[in-house]
């Protein structure tokens, strides 16, 4: 079944490590998102990518890194640098489309990150 | 630049009545896509609707509607007889198609729904 894998669910870290977590997908879609979501808040955009190889800067894209070098996978790095890291990560994907054409927006399960 | 606004924060209604969620949406874009997904507890975000910017038709499914209007730049969601199950964060969502191509939420709204 085509779908997004986020792996893994939970997640713990000492604090200072980097820690990067996994997105998959096998939808054949061009773009890819990365969203962090804390308690009671939206979802905030971290980093997204339109093509391989390529990728923007979110509204909250500091002390995160993330490479695009697969179509399929986008993994998201949380480093040292990121004061708050404790959140849920969402990774999702959706497709580019032509005029009248649908596109949808597909989401993993998310990784509840904790850092100690 | 993409906006989504999402004024309500938290509604709490007694089930069995109906309730709306508001979205209003910015984009220079002709070309978008607006969407509203479910939270539930668990976590995982539960894909509702995609309408496009040239598909102005309002949608029913079951007790759920969708109002979509480009003249206010609205997308809102109505739950007619609410039951306790509607219990979730909803979000609504814009994804552009333009020159930058960008998936952005709104801040959600929480929904409770009492028996």
């Amino acid at each position: 079944d085509g779908g997004i894998t986020q792996s893994p669910k939970y997640l713990f870290r000492k604090e200072g490590q980097n820690v990067t977590l996994s997105c998959e997908q096998n939808l054949n879609h061009d773009a890819m998102y990365w969203y962090r979501q804390d308690p009671g808040q939206g979802l905030r955009l971290i980093y997204y990518s339109q093509i391989v190889n390529d990728f923007q800067k979110g509204d909250i894209a500091e002390g995160y890194s993330v490479s695009r070098e697969k179509k399929e996978s986008f993994p998201l790095t949380v480093t040292s640098a990121q004061k708050n890291p404790t959140a849920f990560y969402l990774c999702a994907s959706s497709m580019r489309g032509e005029k009248l054409t649908g596109t949808e927006a597909f989401f993993g399960q998310g990784t509840r990150l904790t850092v100690v | 630049a993409q906006k989504v606004t999402q004024a309500q924060t938290e509604i709490s209604v007694v089930e069995k009545e109906d309730v709306t969620l508001d979205c209003v949406y910015e984009t220079r874009d002709t070309t978008y896509y607006l969407f509203w997904y479910k939270q539930p507890p668990s976590g995982e975000l539960v894909f509702l609707i995609r309408r496009n910017s040239f598909d102005e038709q309002n949608e029913i499914s079951g007790r759920y509607s969708w109002n979509f209007q480009k003249s206010t730049s609205s997308f809102n969601f109505t739950i007619t007889a609410s039951q306790v199950v509607d219990s979730a964060v909803y979000f609504c969502a814009l994804l552009t198609q333009g020159g930058s191509e960008k998936l952005v939420f709104g801040k959600g709204t929480k929904l409770t729904v009492n028996p």
